[in-house]
């Protein structure tokens, strides 16, 4: 089976200050895909980032940036120079080898809320 | 339309009540997944469609809960005597394809209440 933990319930920051959201996974399979979704208050969930399990080399996008490492199975998001737009639930999620019944159903993390003040 | 649409966006509904919920994936999406968020929670895989074909269905808590999608495109999701700890939002995605590398796109999902 697998899992994903985000331990942060809650993260409170002030703008500007960098931020780092954790997510820990657990499967056995050597082919997997991991994910960060962003979830505003409207409610639907926004794609950040998909990772393969073969590539870790990490990834920078504007403000954010994502550190995969398999030895310890986790995959971080980092936003630097946080600005309130930023507030949101962020999740981790991940999908793994060949689905049986075919598809790459997502198991997700319970979630990290995000506060970025003025 | 340019993304997934989800209605009604809220929906009320007395204990023992059905309800259908609806899915507008994006046009020719092939895959179509229905999750379940109950509230400050992470959503939980409930159905899986491949065009019309329902191929995982492993997610669903009861046999009051039924998905269909007939024509491949549209999908509604069905509750029968809804019960108050089917309180959730019901969130809908699509997909491209049918592969592991193929991204899910979400829709605003449907926030359902049992009285």
């Amino acid at each position: 089976a697998q899992k994903v933990t985000q331990a942060q319930t809650e993260i409170s920051v002030v703008e500007k200050e960098d931020v780092t959201l954790d997510c820990v996974y657990e499967t056995r399979d050597t082919t997997y895909y991991l994910f960060w979704y962003k979830q505003p208050p409207s409610g639907e969930l926004v794609f950040l980032i998909r990772r393969n399990s073969f590539d870790e080399q990490n990834e920078i996008s504007g403000r954010y940036s994502w550190n995969f490492q398999k030895s310890t199975s986790s995959f971080n998001f980092t936003i630097t120079a946080s600005q309130v737009v930023d507030s949101a639930v962020y999740f981790c999620a991940l999908s793994v080898g060949w689905n049986r019944g075919g598809g790459n159903k997502l198991t997700f993390g319970t979630g990290t809320q995000l506060k970025v003040e003025l | 339309g340019a993304g997934v649409s989800q209605s009604p966006r809220y929906k009320v509904a007395k204990r023992g009540q059905d309800v259908a919920l609806r899915c507008d994936p994006i046009s020719g999406h092939v895959s179509l997944f229905w999750y379940q968020q109950a509230l400050g929670q992470g959503p939980e895989f409930l159905t899986y469609f491949q065009n019309e074909a329902q191929l995982d269905k492993s997610g669903l808590p009861s046999d009051r809960f039924f998905a269909e999608r007939p024509e491949g495109s549209v999908s509604t999701l069905k509750i029968q005597r809804t019960q108050q700890e089917d309180s959730a939002v019901y969130l809908c995605a699509s997909s491209l394809g049918r592969g592991l590398t193929d991204t899910q796109y979400f829709g605003p999902g449907t926030r359902l209440t049992v009285l």
